[in-house]
């Protein structure tokens, strides 16, 4: 089965700032695809960036981007220009193309904003 | 086009009573995920249902817990006999068939508090 492991609970970066979030995953498959979704307080589940897994060029959102290193099973999101509105919780999550194509996910990254 | 639409927002029952959850997909979807989401973790799949077909339920307790998808009207979740431990946001995620690499429309989840 596979897993999704977000390494840091919590991270905090000045408005304006960039800041790196951290996501490792196992599976077995070649073919998959991955995302990043972020949940305010409000508690909805919005899709900020996916990758699809056959694709070497790292996706971008804006000021969104990843690092997928398909080698080491890691796909990193990166936030520029960190603004206020982006505290929220990260969820990293995997999906395979088979079966039921269910999201796997972490278990989140809250990100705070510093004014 | 309304987005995936739950309700009620929030449920609060008594120990022993029915918990039940409604989930209207986005039009045009027939693919409709359960996922649960305990106190500061990540959401887990639940089950999986295509119009009037359970698919994959795995993730679904063995007691207690079921799921329909009827050909017409909304997905219903209903828990029965609560206990404290089935406190939680539970959130719907439609698709349309063939999906790819679009991911899913999600609501706005259903929090249930079980006193």
């Amino acid at each position: 089965a596979q897993t999704v492991t977000q390494s840091q609970p919590e991270m905090s970066v000045q408005e304006a700032e960039t800041v790196t979030l951290s996501c490792t995953y196992d599976t077995s498959e070649s073919d998959y695809y991955l995302f990043w979704y972020k949940q305010p307080p409000s508690r909805q589940m919005i899709l900020v960036i996916r990758q699809e897994a056959y694709k070497q060029q790292n996706a971008t959102e804006n000021r969104f981007s990843v690092n997928f290193q398909k080698a080491a099973k890691s796909f990193s999101l990166k936030i520029s220009d960190s603004q206020l509105g982006d505290a929220a919780m990260y969820f990293c999550a995997y999906r395979s193309p088979k079966g039921a194509q269910k999201l796997v996910f972490g278990q989140g990254t809250r990100l705070t904003i510093n004014p | 086009n309304a987005g995936v639409m739950q309700n009620p927002r929030h449920l609060v029952r008594r120990r022993g009573q029915e918990a039940r959850l409604r989930c209207s997909p986005m039009k045009g979807h027939s693919h409709v995920y359960w996922y649960r989401q305990l106190p500061e973790e990540g959401l887990k799949f639940m089950v999986y249902l295509q119009k009037e077909n359970i698919i994959d339920e795995s993730g679904m307790p063995k007691e207690r817990f079921s799921a329909e998808f009827p050909k017409e009207g909304p997905s219903i979740l209903r828990i029965q006999q609560v206990v404290r431990g089935d406190s939680a946001a539970y959130f719907c995620a439609s698709s349309p068939p063939g999906q790819g690499a679009g991911g899913y429309t999600f609501g706005s989840g259903t929090r249930l508090t079980v006193v």
